[in-house]
């Protein structure tokens, strides 16, 4: 069975340091690996998805790395804004999950001004 | 952002009672999801559909059932609500289930008094 974990749970950094946020995974037979933003009552919105051939993705400010062989899996946010201050989930399609994702806890940051 | 709806976006009732959770998306996604989310145990899936009139269950499906009538439409239905079903309920949609990206709406809370 597909397991997904995300450590910390929360993360306080000052604004302006860069952001580093693990997703490990057990499995490493996966399709794809998506990280989302989820603001407090509110919706997941996806930020990137990188499929299992790709070792990263870039969005901006956003840099997003796949190791599968070691199950791992990073979220790099330069230069924090408060803006950024969101809890952050990854997900794995894996074939053991019936091709379904399987979500991490997520990371909790916050970005202080 | 994808065209996803979902209503009501609140709602409280009372166990027992049927409640009736829709999603509408505009995209034409041939994917549907319900998920649900509490605290302690993530995002979890209850069910989806790959096609109109085609469902599947998810990993907590006891308890819910799921219709989907047109393409744009997927409706969550608690028949016989209790408070163990007090949650966010979320819809997510995608063009391929194996290797598209997920795309989720706001969210519908549910309380079961």
């Amino acid at each position: 069975k597909q397991e997904v974990t995300q450590i910390p749970a929360a993360l306080s950094v000052p604004e302006g340091e860069n952001l580093v946020l693990n997703c490990s995974f057990t499995d490493s037979a996966i399709y794809n690996l998506q990280w989302f933003r989820q603001d407090p009552g509110k919706g997941l919105t996806s930020l990137l998805l990188i499929q299992s051939s790709q070792r990263e993705q870039t969005s901006g400010r956003l840099n997003a790395s796949l190791d599968k062989s070691s199950g791992r899996s990073t979220l790099y946010i330069a230069a924090s804004q408060p803006g950024d201050s969101a809890t952050y989930l990854c997900a794995v399609h894996g074939a053991t999950a019936g091709n379904k994702l399987t979500f991490g806890g997520g990371t909790r940051v916050l970005v202080k001004p | 952002d994808a065209g996803i709806t979902q209503s009501p976006r609140h709602k409280v009732t009372e166990t027992g009672t049927p409640v009736t959770l829709r999603c509408h998306q505009t995209e034409n996604h041939r994917y549907m999801y319900w998920y649900r989310q509490d605290p302690g145990h993530g995002l979890r899936l209850i069910h989806y559909s790959y096609g109109v009139k085609d469902t599947d269950k998810g990993e907590v499906s006891d308890g819910y059932s799921v219709s989907r009538s047109k393409t744009e439409d997927f409706l969550l239905t608690l028949e016989s609500a209790t408070s163990s079903q007090t949650s966010v309920y979320f819809c997510a949609i995608s063009e391929s289930s194996i290797t598209g990206e997920l795309f989720f709406g706001e969210g519908s809370r549910l309380t079961v008094l």
